[in-house]
């Protein structure tokens, strides 16, 4: 049971680069979120899904997309890297049908934007 | 809008000490306020968590108190050990939504040996 997953653990791109972050998990959960951490800014959640299919906006979601084609996987894009764009990405996820759920964390991925 | 204030932004304490974070709420609609722990290099993980009709919840050296006409909710640790050196994040959740955490700025915990 691995848990929560991310690839890759670190990246470095130019400015107006695309790539995305794949998390996933082999919990069975419905809920999966992206955040990023910032120094001094703590966790901000990025956009965040409820199942298969479906996905919906978080706090700071410009710049980003995701999709949730499969249960297990969640991906989050970005289509032209900016300098902004440098952070720490956490991928989380988290059972449904509890009234308090537990996330699960990812070791996380390091990104530069250069 | 910061939903969720948490201080300080760093602590430094002797072995063997008490640590102190506390963090304040904004949104009286939050129900469920878990503090998870995050050492260098890894996640985030789930250390402790209150439900609002609880003062208190302790597990081992861990403690939260919790005052909910001041909106306020603190962790307490006892006998700090160096290995307790980490980054520690309050959050509130509730208002309808189960899933989605607001999380404070963080805490980095220096626990002197």
């Amino acid at each position: 049971n691995a848990g929560v997953t991310q690839t890759p653990k670190f990246r470095v791109l130019k400015t107006g680069q695309s790539m995305t972050l794949l998390c996933a998990q082999d919990m069975n959960h419905e809920y999966m979120y992206w955040y990023r951490q910032d120094p001094g800014m703590g966790l901000r959640l990025i956009h965040y899904s409820v199942g298969e299919g479906t996905t919906a906006k978080g706090e700071v979601p410009d710049g980003y997309n995701v999709s949730r084609l499969k249960k297990q996987n969640f991906l989050l894009g970005l289509e032209s890297a900016a300098p902004s764009q440098t952070s720490v990405y956490f991928c989380a996820s988290s059972l449904a049908g509890h009234l308090y759920n537990e996330q699960f964390f990812g070791p996380g991925t390091r990104l530069t934007v250069l | 809008q910061q939903q969720v204030k948490q201080s300080p932004q760093s602590l430094i304490v002797q072995k063997g000490g008490i640590s102190i974070i506390n963090c304040a709420y904004e949104n009286t609609a939050f129900d469920y306020f878990p503090w998870y722990q995050q050492f260098p290099g890894k996640g985030p993980a789930l250390l402790i968590a209150i439900r609002p009709d609880v003062s208190e919840k302790k597990e081992g050296r861990f403690t939260i108190s919790f005052n909910k006409s001041a909106k306020q909710f603190s962790l307490h640790i006892m006998d700090s050990q160096p290995g307790d050196s980490a980054t520690y994040f309050c959050a509130g959740m509730g208002g309808g939504s189960n899933y989605k955490l607001t999380f404070g700025k963080g805490t980095l915990l220096t626990v002197n040996p």
